[in-house]
């Protein structure tokens, strides 16, 4: 089992529509969590990091749940340019400075 | 943006042959990762450097090796080139949040990426 799970999509969503999305991770020493967002075939880049009571940043809401071991993430009033594959990101306090991506969440945003 | 390149950005190479991929930095980042991203795997670890001459496997280390002797730069080595390395490599740079001790790390920030291509 991967120690972080994403489900690949794709989501396909009408813009201004609201789109959210869950990551699972399997380590419970599990200590620091981001999103990230790749646009096609460039660098990963930080939408936001996940704190442990959530935490917004302007359309975007990012949710942890330790109990279940997830993370989510959801945008509201969809833009075009949201059109990526988000990224969930997890560090483990037994292996410090190693990060774990899920695969991606893949985001279309359609007219 | 934070201040991290790759080199070279894009590279063929026939199948046997050694390669080294670099990584520099400028922001003083205490670790330093390779990754590789396929289709259908994501980003997964290969090595990574949590300090000068101090490195670790990461889940997809066969084949490759690393060195690090300067906070600066951190050298992607693939031995005997396979087409099965033939991928898109990321290098990462974090640091401590407080410094020297292992607490929670900043993000990461991303090279650009190296295309490499082993025909």
């Amino acid at each position: 089992r991967k120690e972080v799970e994403q489900d690949p999509g794709p989501f396909n969503v009408p813009e201004g529509a609201t789109v959210a999305f869950n990551c699972t991770y399997s380590n419970s020493a599990s200590q620091s969590f981001f999103w990230y967002r790749q646009d096609c075939r460039k660098e990963p880049k930080l939408l936001m990091s996940v704190y442990s009571s959530g935490n917004e940043d302007g359309r975007f809401t990012a949710q942890l749940n330790r109990a279940s071991q997830y993370i989510s993430l959801l945008i509201r009033d969809s833009k075009l340019s949201d059109s990526a594959t988000y990224l969930c990101v997890v560090m483990t306090t037994d292996s410090w400075g190693k990060l774990q991506f899920g695969a991606g969440t893949q985001v279309v945003v359609t007219p | 943006d934070a201040g991290i390149t790759q080199s070279p950005r894009h590279k063929v190479t026939e199948t046997g042959t050694p390669v080294t991929l670099r990584c520099h930095q400028t922001e003083n980042h205490r670790y330093m990762y390779w990754y590789r991203q396929d289709p259908g795997h994501g980003l997964r670890l290969i090595h990574y450097s949590y300090g000068v001459k101090d490195t670790d496997k990461g889940e997809v280390s066969d084949g490759y090796s690393v060195s690090r002797s300067k906070t600066e730069d951190f050298l992607l080595t693939l031995e005997s080139a396979t087409s099965s390395q033939t991928s898109v490599y990321f290098c990462a740079i974090s640091d401590n949040r407080q410094g020297g001790l292992p607490t929670m790390n900043t993000e990461a920030f991303f090279g650009q990426g190296t295309r490499l291509t082993v025909v």
